[in-house]
């Protein structure tokens, strides 16, 4: 079975800073990964997916991320935080296989201090 | 129209209530799901429905029944809640269930159960 596993269930960053929000999978078969950032009261937004395609994925609102399968990592990354970045981050998996559900990671909650 | 829309946004019930969430999308996406989402927890699959059939039902309890009357539409039928039952329910919809094709997720229905 695949799942995920996101490291640190908070970071705080200031605004401008650099963000980095971690997540490994395990999976027996190729996955394929997502981001979602769910922001307070709101259902989910998908920021960005792994689809074998190209290892580096760019998404929305300047988020990108690599799948380093040696590493079996896919860490979100940002150059420069906003304000407006802060929300809940869910990495998510599934495999490549018809009608397979998506797995989410326990999620990490973003803060970005002024 | 990358939309789903999710009615009420708020729900509170007694315990013998019958009470009913919809969803609804217009991208011609052929599945559907629905989701409980607990405080500061990833949401956890309840039902998937593939062309208008019930897929993939996750020992859900009978006091929650989903209905599919056409591929825009979703509807989860409530009864006899308990209030451990209060929680975000997310209807979320795709092209197909296929492990490749992202899912888009409505704002919610916030519900709690007295």
């Amino acid at each position: 079975a695949q799942s995920v596993t996101q490291l640190g269930s908070h970071v705080s960053v200031s605004e401008g800073a650099l963000v980095l929000l971690r997540c490994n999978y395990s999976s027996s078969v190729p996955p394929y990964l997502f981001w979602y950032v769910q922001y307070p009261n709101q259902g989910l937004q998908l920021l960005l997916k792994y689809t074998s395609a190209a290892t580096l994925v760019k998404g929305i609102n300047g988020f990108e991320a690599e799948f380093k399968k040696s590493e079996t990592s896919f860490h979100l990354t940002k150059p420069s935080a906003h304000m407006s970045d802060a929300a809940e981050y869910f990495c998510a998996v599934t495999k490549k296989s018809s009608g397979d559900k998506l797995t989410f990671g326990t999620g990490t909650r973003l803060a970005v201090r002024p | 129209d990358t939309e789903v829309t999710q009615t009420p946004k708020h729900l509170v019930m007694g315990m013998t209530n019958k009470k009913s969430l919809k969803c609804e999308q217009h991208m011609g996406h052929r599945a559907m799901y629905w989701y409980k989402q607990k405080a500061k927890k990833p949401p956890e699959l309840m039902f998937v429905y593939s062309y208008e059939k019930l897929s993939i039902n996750e020992s859900v309890p009978s006091r929650f029944s989903p209905e599919c009357p056409n591929s825009s539409l979703l509807n989860l039928h409530l009864h006899a809640l308990q209030p451990e039952d209060s929680a975000l329910y997310l209807c979320a919809s795709s092209q197909a269930d296929r492990a490749l094709y992202e899912q888009y997720f409505g704002p919610g229905t916030r519900l709690t159960v007295t």
